[in-house]
């Protein structure tokens, strides 16, 4: 069965940092680009960040580029995304989601992991 | 990078059809076939219900279709069920390798 397993989410003073996993299974997660999407309290899903299967392509959102690193291990089936310099506007649920083919960064996300709750106090 | 416009809300009676359209623009929606749409329940994973612009997953009903013309997605729902009421979601590819969601529609079966 595939699968999706966020883990790292918490409370975190502003400013304050935390580096979210996704452990994967059930497919061969170093042919898959992966993706994180964020959903803040009352708010519209929103794309974060996405990497190639190799690891070698990122791509961010502007509201968290400079602040956002998305990386993965391939040997360890696991992505993951390291958030600094955090806002209270980066509070939210994070999924992190497969696309439905391989090596393509464009298609739609048909695995989503059940998401992990970060919270941003000030 | 702005989102997707989406109607607010759309309502229908059991059995009625029901369409969300989605705008963007020449550098998403209308550059590339690679729209997607979402159906979201409160506290649970987003589902993926279209790819492709028109493409349905394996178990997903065929009351799903999606469509696009320029730069406007859309979504209809047709025999509107209980089951269907939740909120939805369009989301395209975007010149850069990035992606765009939409506002989100919430649809209510009256």
């Amino acid at each position: 069965e595939v699968q999706l397993l966020e883990s790292g989410g918490g409370l975190v003073q502003r400013g304050g940092s935390l580096r979210l996993s996704c452990a994967a299974s059930g497919f061969t997660f170093s042919s898959y680009a992966m993706i994180w999407v964020r959903q803040a309290p009352g708010k519209g899903l929103e794309w974060v960040s996405t990497i190639s299967g190799s690891g070698d392509n990122t791509y961010y959102a502007d509201s968290v580029k400079g602040r956002f690193i998305i990386s993965r291990d391939n040997f360890k089936n696991t992505l993951y995304l390291q958030m600094n310099s955090l806002r209270a506007e980066d509070t939210a649920v994070y999924y992190c989601a497969k696309p439905r083919q391989t090596w393509g960064t464009h298609y739609g996300m048909d695995v989503w992991g059940q998401g992990t709750t970060v919270t941003v106090s000030s | 990078q702005s989102a997707l416009t989406q109607p607010a809300s759309v309502s229908g009676s059991p059995g009625q059809s029901i369409t969300i359209s989605c705008t963007g623009t020449s550098s998403d929606v209308g550059a590339y076939d690679y729209v997607s749409w979402y159906q979201k329940h409160p506290g649970k994973a987003p589902k993926l219900m279209i790819y492709d612009v028109s493409n349905r997953p394996s178990g997903v009903s065929n009351r799903f279709s999606g469509s696009k013309s320029g730069n406007t997605a859309s979504l209809t729902i047709s025999g509107l069920q209980a089951e269907d009421e939740a909120d939805y979601y369009c989301s395209s590819f975007r010149i850069g390798s990035t992606r765009v969601f939409g506002t989100g529609t919430k649809v209510t079966v009256l």
